[in-house]
């Protein structure tokens, strides 16, 4: 299994302020994906990102608002960029394990709580 | 596009008591099928990893089904807890190198 930390564990925003989540993993990993889940809903996934390569963007989730760093194998951060009250949610960091028996299990971070004011 | 439904969003039990949560996706064409535990405010821890080839899974008191041709998984918590108060998420992976797609989750309350 895979051990995964998140910085800060939450935090409280102003408006128009940005954030910048990091993410460590205790062991290397090609892929590393970034979550949000709003209050009272399910998981959603916000990017991939790979190491080496721009991050791959899901529908709805764009570069300018959510810009992501790979600098190498086991780091990611994730800013979230000019908040507003709807960007409030807990922000998660995940990786797949266990690629070497085919089995893509998931792992997550302990989340990023944020508030914005 | 694949969509997951869990029943019910909501479960109030006794101490002690054997229960089900419910899984259902519409595609039945996975790779494999993942429960995991939401405590409030963090992250999700992993329960059991079903292989598509599988037809359960155990650790501990719980225990995952999958019925693939039905679209259906349940897991099973026996002897419940105070300490199994959670949300439960169950996800579904459609081939080896796809994205998770997630449930809403079943929010559990267990009653000492």
């Amino acid at each position: 299994s895979a051990v995964i930390s998140q910085k800060p564990s939450r935090d409280i925003c102003q408006r128009g302020t940005s954030l910048t989540i990091q993410c460590q993993v205790d062991s290397q990993v090609t892929m590393m994906f970034w979550y949000r889940q709003q209050p009272g809903q399910s998981l959603t996934l916000i990017a991939t990102a790979n190491q080496g390569s721009e991050a791959t963007y899901e529908s709805g989730f764009v570069i300018d608002k959510f810009p992501i760093s790979r600098p190498n194998l086991t780091f990611s951060t994730l800013t979230v960029s000019n908040m507003s009250p709807e960007d409030s949610s807990i922000y998660l960091c995940s990786v797949e394990g266990g690629l070497a028996g085919g089995l893509y299990e998931q792992y997550f971070g302990p989340g990023t709580r944020l508030t914005v004011t | 596009k694949q969509e997951v439904t869990q029943i019910p969003a909501a479960l109030s039990v006794p101490e002690g008591e054997n229960l089900v949560l419910n899984c259902s996706f519409t595609d039945s064409a996975i790779y494999n099928l993942q429960w995991f535990r939401q405590d409030p405010g963090k992250g999700l821890t992993s329960l059991l990893l079903i292989q598509s080839s599988q037809r359960e899974q155990t650790s501990g008191r719980l225990n995952a089904s999958l019925d693939k041709s039905s679209g259906r998984s349940t897991l099973y918590i026996a002897a419940s807890q105070p300490g199994d108060s959670a949300t439960y998420l169950c996800a579904v992976r459609r081939t080896s190198g796809s994205r998770l797609t997630f449930g809403e989750g079943t929010q559990l309350t267990v009653n000492p």
